[in-house]
């Protein structure tokens, strides 16, 4: 069975750094693209960014770019989300995702990540 | 880079069909890439309902189902079920290795 286990809640404080981890099992880990999605409390998704495994190419939404690290461990089936210095409005559910497709154009998200919820408060 | 537009909710009785629609640009939606929609329950992940702009994966209804007119693409359920009630997103590639997310849509089953 293909699946993405994400790391557990965290609570942080403004300025604190941050990674959360996303873990693939039952593919070829490094062969797929894993997206990263944003969903503030009560509002819709938002694309953050994506990386390819084989060769760690990260590809970031204009929105996010500069605000997060996109990174992976092919080595341990496992992609990273990280903050250098979070703040209040970084508190939302982060979901990864496996990107599949023949094409980068014409691809989806399947499976997705159980959500790791970061709170970001004084 | 702006979400596509959905409509904020849509309601139906049980039985009936709705339709979701999902508009965006000619850079988005209306170029030849493929949209995605998505399911998502109240405290759940989303879940994948439609790919490569038409096709149900395996397990997903096939009272789901999804076409596209110039810069709109749309959702459409039909023999509305009780558990369909959920928020439904669109998804489309933007362009320079990119993609966006439409701004979701609340289905209400009456």
């Amino acid at each position: 069975e293909v699946q993405l286990v994400q790391s557990g809640a965290e609570v942080k404080k403004p300025g604190e750094s941050l990674r959360i981890s996303c873990q693939g099992s039952g593919y070829s880990f490094a062969g797929y693209w894993i997206g990263w999605v944003r969903q503030m409390p009560g509002k819709g998704l938002e694309w953050m960014g994506i990386i390819y495994p084989a060769n760690s190419d990260p590809k970031y939404s204009p929105s996010f770019q500069g605000q997060v690290t996109i990174s992976v461990d092919k080595s341990i089936s496992t992609a990273y989300l990280q903050w250098s210095s979070l703040k209040a409005s970084d508190s939302a559910m982060y979901y990864c995702a496996r990107f599949s497709g023949a094409t980068f154009s014409a691809a989806w998200f399947d499976p997705w990540g159980q959500g790791t919820l970061v709170t970001v408060s004084s | 880079q702006s979400a596509l537009t959905q409509p904020a909710s849509v309601s139906g009785s049980p039985g009936q069909s709705i339709t979701i629609a999902c508009t965006g640009t000619s850079s988005d939606v209306g170029s030849y890439y493929p949209v995605s929609w998505y399911q998502q329950h109240p405290g759940k992940a989303p879940k994948l309902m439609i790919y490569e702009g038409t096709k149900r994966p395996s397990g997903v209804s096939d009272r789901f189902s999804a076409s596209k007119s110039g810069n709109t693409a749309s959702l459409t359920i039909s023999g509305l079920q009780a558990e369909d009630e959920a928020d439904y997103y669109c998804c489309s590639f933007a362009g320079s290795s990119t993609f966006v997310f439409g701004t979701g849509t609340k289905v209400t089953v009456l």
